[in-house]
This record gives structure tokens, sequence and C-alpha cells, in this order.
């Protein structure tokens, strides 16, 4: 089974300060893991994914996670927060291949954008 | 738009109703999803759908709870007698093959 700890269900960031969110996983199989984030009353929208190959890899809006397999983790970044960063973001894993069970989701960091 | 649709957006249901949701993959993904998200949590794992076959069902899916693929493409997920703790956002996802589920805006659901 799997399983996705976020730490932190809130992180509040300055305008233009780097943001770290904070993934790790666990899994009895070569995992896929995913960044989603949700805005209000919106649903999930794909950040970005790690499959096989490269492990840095690049999303949307200007994010990127590593997956360290060594630190079962999968940390979201950005160099340079924007107001617009402001929302849920869920990190989730699946068995490679796709499981028939689905996503395993984290509880979700809630990101704040200060002025 | 060839995203994932979801109807209704919202639902607002008197207890002991039932209410049916509808959703519209994405069309060339043969993997359909089911999620349930309470206020303040990550998405939980509903039931899965391989084309028109259910090949998995979580034990959240109570025998309220029915969920059809019935030409491999559109799904619906209906609720009998609903319960107040059934108020939620339910979300559906559709995949290709492997790995990526894109999600529809989700139906919340408020059961008073």
């Amino acid at each position: 089974a799997q399983s996705v700890t976020q730490l932190g269900s809130h992180v509040s960031v300055s305008e233009g300060a780097l943001v770290l969110l904070r993934c790790n996983y666990s899994s009895s199989v070569p995992p896929y893991l995913f960044w989603y984030v949700q805005y209000p009353n919106q649903g999930l929208q794909l950040l970005l994914k790690y499959t096989t190959g490269a492990t840095l890899v690049k999303g949307i809006n200007g994010f990127e996670a590593e997956f360290k397999k060594s630190e079962t983790s999968f940390h979201l970044t950005k160099p340079s927060a924007h107001m617009s960063d402001a929302a849920e973001y869920f990190c989730a894993v699946i068995k490679s291949g796709g499981g028939a069970d689905g996503l395993t989701f984290g509880k979700g960091t809630h990101l704040i954008i200060q002025p | 738009d060839t995203g994932v649709s979801q109807d209704p957006r919202h639902k607002i249901t008197k207890r002991g109703q039932n209410v049916t949701f509808r959703c519209d993959p994405i069309s060339e993904h043969n993997r359909l999803y089911w999620y349930r998200q309470t206020l303040g949590q990550g998405p939980e794992f509903l039931t899965y759908f391989q084309n028109e076959a259910q090949l998995e069902k979580s034990r959240l899916l109570s025998d309220r709870f029915s969920a059809e693929r019935p030409k491999g493409s559109f799904s619906t997920l209906e609720i009998q007698r609903t319960e107040q703790g059934d108020s939620a956002m339910y979300l559906c996802a559709s995949s290709p093959t492997t790995g990526g589920a894109f999600f529809g805006q989700g139906t919340r659901l408020t059961v008073v």
C-alpha cells in the first residue's frame, strides 16, 4: 500500500521568496508521483509528475520537483512566489503502471503568499 | 473544451433523497476514477473503471453508492438515501493507460 505525508498543513512565504512544499511517500513498489494544485471550489490541476527517467521534473507555473528515492521524497519548489500561487497543494502517489486503487493523496498544504 | 467535465457543479438535497452525478472523461482515456473530498482533506479513492468494467471499489463505497460506465465513455455516480455525512466534493478523474489523472471541477454535494 502507498501513503503520502505532507509536512506542514500551512506554509506562508513572502511574494518573491522561495516556495518549498514537502512530500514524503511510502510505496512497496516503484511509484509514480504527482503534485496537484486546487483553487477554492475547483477540481485539481496537475502541476507535474514523475514516472521514470529524469528525477528533476518541471511543471507548469514555474514549479519543479525532485524525486529522491533514498529520501523517499518528492518536494515541490518554485524560486519566486507569486500572489497567484496561493492555493491548496496535494502530493499524490500511485503504483507504477497505474494502480486500480487510484491515486493516494496527502492531506494537502495550504500555501499562503504574503505581499 | 476537451477536459473532464462534471455535472452538476453543485447539488443541495434533503436527507433521504437520491442523487446522481455525471462525469464525461477525456475521450481517449480508458481509465476513470471517482474520488470524494471532504473539507480540509485530500481526495479519497472511491472506485475505478477501465473502459466499462468497474475493477475496484473502496470500502468507503457503501451499498448506498453505485457507479456505472455503461459504454466505456461517461460515468454516473448515484447515492441513494443520502445522509448528512455524504456532504462532500465528488471528483471524477480520467487517465490514459499509465499515470497522471486529469480531474474535473467536481460536484459539491450538500445534504440538509
